[in-house]
């Protein structure tokens, strides 16, 4: 079965703090995985994929397929990351449909 | 604004009614998904088109969902006879075959009283 699991539902850290939202996944097969960003007010975006192996804003995500996890890390938060994060995988083949986690609402305090 | 729209933002019905969305893809885009979202949750999958065909349809899509996309363009799902469990954000994403991004509308978000 397709699953993606964000163990936290909340997560309040402080400006500059480091940052990492946990991300495990299950699925027969080499899947794609993604993080998408919903910041307040907008709708999702994809912030960034593991295959591109790029940092966007600051975030950088590590495919372990060992430990089938996805977490996504920042080394120095800042206020504006503060939106709801959705982990989310697709297979490679056919419909591609992506699969999500539940989310991480992101706090950044000041 | 270029990127995917959908109409109406937000909705309010009546148990029992039946309602229609819109989605207004990415316009040289081929690929069309919808999913939905409740409360907590992230979204889930319902059915996806490439150009006018569905080719995919989630256990989720019960016999009162209907999805079309005519002419490969906009799409329609229809909500026939709504109950309270469909009250729900429903998402519309769009994207190129064999690119793996979606670009997701604003949403539709359905009230069922």
């Amino acid at each position: 079965a397709q699953r993606v699991t964000q163990p936290e539902k909340l997560l309040s850290v402080f400006k500059g703090a480091p940052v990492e939202l946990k991300c495990n996944y299950s699925y027969s097969g080499s899947p794609e995985l993604f993080w998408y960003v919903q910041y307040s007010r907008q709708r999702l975006q994809l912030l960034l994929r593991h295959i591109s192996r790029e940092s966007i804003k600051g975030f950088t995500a590590d495919l372990n397929k060992g430990e089938t996890s996805f977490h996504l890390k920042k080394p120095f938060a800042q206020e504006e990351d503060s939106a709801m994060y959705y982990c989310a995988l697709t297979g490679t083949q056919g419909a591609q449909k992506l699969v999500f986690g539940q989310g991480t609402r992101l706090t950044i305090n000041p | 604004d270029t990127g995917v729209s959908q109409n109406p933002r937000h909705k309010i019905t009546k148990r029992g009614q039946n309602v229609t969305f819109r989605c207004d893809p990415i316009s040289e885009h081929n690929r069309l998904y919808w999913y939905r979202q409740t409360l907590g949750q992230g979204p889930e999958f319902l059915t996806y088109f490439q150009n006018e065909a569905q080719l995919e349809k989630s256990r989720l899509l019960s016999d009162r969902f209907s999805a079309e996309r005519p002419k490969g363009s906009f799409s329609t799902l229809e909500i026939q006879r709504t109950e309270q469990g469909d009250s729900a954000m429903y998402l519309c994403a769009s994207s190129l075959a064999g690119a793996i991004e979606q670009f997701f509308g604003p949403g539709t978000r359905l009230t069922v009283l």
